[in-house]
């Protein structure tokens, strides 16, 4: 089965650097990539996925890229804030006709930006 | 829409007893997720149904656990009996089928302590 390897467990960086965050997955057949953020005692929150047909994905200071050959995709934050402090997750998804399956996560990374 | 719904937020009870945690997915959703989340073994999928029926339960644990659904508004998730290696916080998410439907929704989570 499927399984989805993300690190550094724990991140820290100063206010307005840049964090990377890296996972690796095993199945090739995967096709869709999430990243969920969850801050302490709440919920995890879709911030941002990428489908296998594309190489990068951006959404405003976070972007998403993905190298099939490898099989790892990554997670990029600029211009940290505070706010972005949290537990990261990544994992990876076979989609079927449904456009639904069943993700698989890894670890989590903690992100602490300090100000 | 309130979101996806948990209920307990939180619950205590003692080893050997009963325990049911409830979810009300987001309406229109046709499929309902159960993850339990540790600090050991990060965030993992029990089991999964689409439109009312189990797709994949190969997460669920073992016996103890057992998850229904009986109309597409309500879930519940069961452990009998209990043990205090079940103390974790239990998800609950829901996500539609389509062209939006890969997001996930996290419902805020029912933590159980099990002494």
């Amino acid at each position: 089965g499927e399984n989805v390897e993300q690190h550094p467990s724990t991140l820290s960086v100063q206010e307005g650097d840049s964090a990377v965050i890296k996972c690796t997955y095993s199945d090739s057949a995967s096709n869709y990539f999430p990243w969920y953020k969850q801050e302490l005692g709440k919920r995890p929150q879709l911030i941002i996925d990428i489908r296998s047909n594309v190489g990068e994905k951006k959404d405003q200071r976070i972007a998403v890229t993905l190298n099939k050959t490898a099989k790892h995709f990554s997670l990029h934050i600029t211009e940290t804030q505070p706010e972005d402090s949290a537990v990261y997750f990544c994992a990876a998804v076979v989609l079927g006709s449904s456009n639904t399956g069943k993700l698989i996560f890894g670890q989590g990374t903690t992100l602490q930006v300090k100000p | 829409d309130a979101g996806v719904i948990q209920s307990p937020r939180h619950e205590v009870t003692e080893m050997g007893q009963e325990v049911t945690l409830r979810c009300k997915p987001i309406s229109g959703h046709d499929y309902l997720f159960w993850y339990r989340q540790t600090m050991m073994r990060g965030l993992e999928l029990l089991i999964y149904f689409n439109n009312n029926v189990p797709i994949d339960d190969s997460g669920m644990p073992e016996d103890r656990f057992s998850a229904k659904m009986p109309n597409a508004s309500f879930s519940t998730l069961k452990i009998q009996p209990s043990e205090p290696r079940d103390s974790a916080v239990y998800f609950c998410a829901s996500s539609w089928t389509g062209t939006g439907g890969t997001e996930q929704y996290f419902g805020p989570g029912t933590r159980l302590t099990v002494t």
